[in-house]
């Protein structure tokens, strides 16, 4: 079955570390996006891309990093500069047709300790 | 302002109650309408589009109000089951189609 898969579910930070969250897609979707999610919050924009070897910053890229050497893949690092991590993070991708909406990996809830 | 806005809730209705979401948007050039759903600590999933002549699956009925840029989402019959968050997402042509996210609606529905 085709879809987008995020690990881990969890993880866990300590002060001053770098963390990666994988995000693997079988969709054969040119453009995967990071969103994160604080408690009752909405979705903010992290990072995007829409084709191998390109992205762009979203409304929130500071403290983030990404990098798209394949398609099927986009993994999102948290860096130490990112003050406030502690969050649920959303990977989700898109197919060519306006008409598509987003299909979203299940999610990885970061906490930093 | 924000480009999709939604009113918080959250909602409260008792079992068999029929509600109502609206949603506006700001961008007239939005093409592609949709509502998702999103359950607590889950991921949001599409729930269904919205088609200009306004379209139902079973129990929800969305419309979409192009010369107003309102979108609404009507449950009717609701059930302890379509409790969660609903998420109001419109298209943003200039930016390869990419989604925005309104903030959500929470809708709680009771025994």
């Amino acid at each position: 079955d085709g879809g987008i898969t995020q690990s881990p579910k969890y993880l866990f930070r300590k002060e001053g570390q770098n963390v990666t969250l994988s995000c693997e897609q079988n969709l054969n979707h040119d453009a995967m996006y990071w969103y994160r999610q604080d408690p009752g919050q909405g979705l903010r924009l992290i990072y995007y891309s829409q084709i191998v070897n390109d992205f762009q910053k979203g409304d929130i890229a500071e403290g983030y990093s990404v990098s798209r050497e394949k398609k099927e893949s986009f993994p999102l690092t948290v860096t130490s500069a990112q003050k406030n991590p502690t969050a649920f993070y959303l990977c989700a991708s898109k197919g060519p047709l306006a008409g598509y909406g987003y299909t979203f990996g299940s999610g990885t809830r970061l906490t930093v300790v | 302002r924000k480009e999709v806005e939604q009113d918080p809730g959250p909602f409260n209705v008792p079992e068999g109650a029929t509600v109502a979401f609206n949603c506006t948007y700001s961008n007239s050039a939005s093409q592609s309408f949709f509502w998702y759903r999103q359950d607590c600590r889950k991921e949001p999933k599409l729930l269904m589009s919205v088609y200009s002549s306004g379209n139902e699956d079973g129990r929800f009925t969305a419309q979409l109000n192009r010369a107003s840029q309102y979108i609404s989402l009507l449950i009717r019959d609701s059930k302890l089951s379509d409790s969660a968050t609903y998420l109001c997402v419109v298209t943003e042509p200039g930016a390869g189609n990419m989604l925005t996210f309104g903030g959500g609606t929470r809708l709680m529905v009771k025994p």
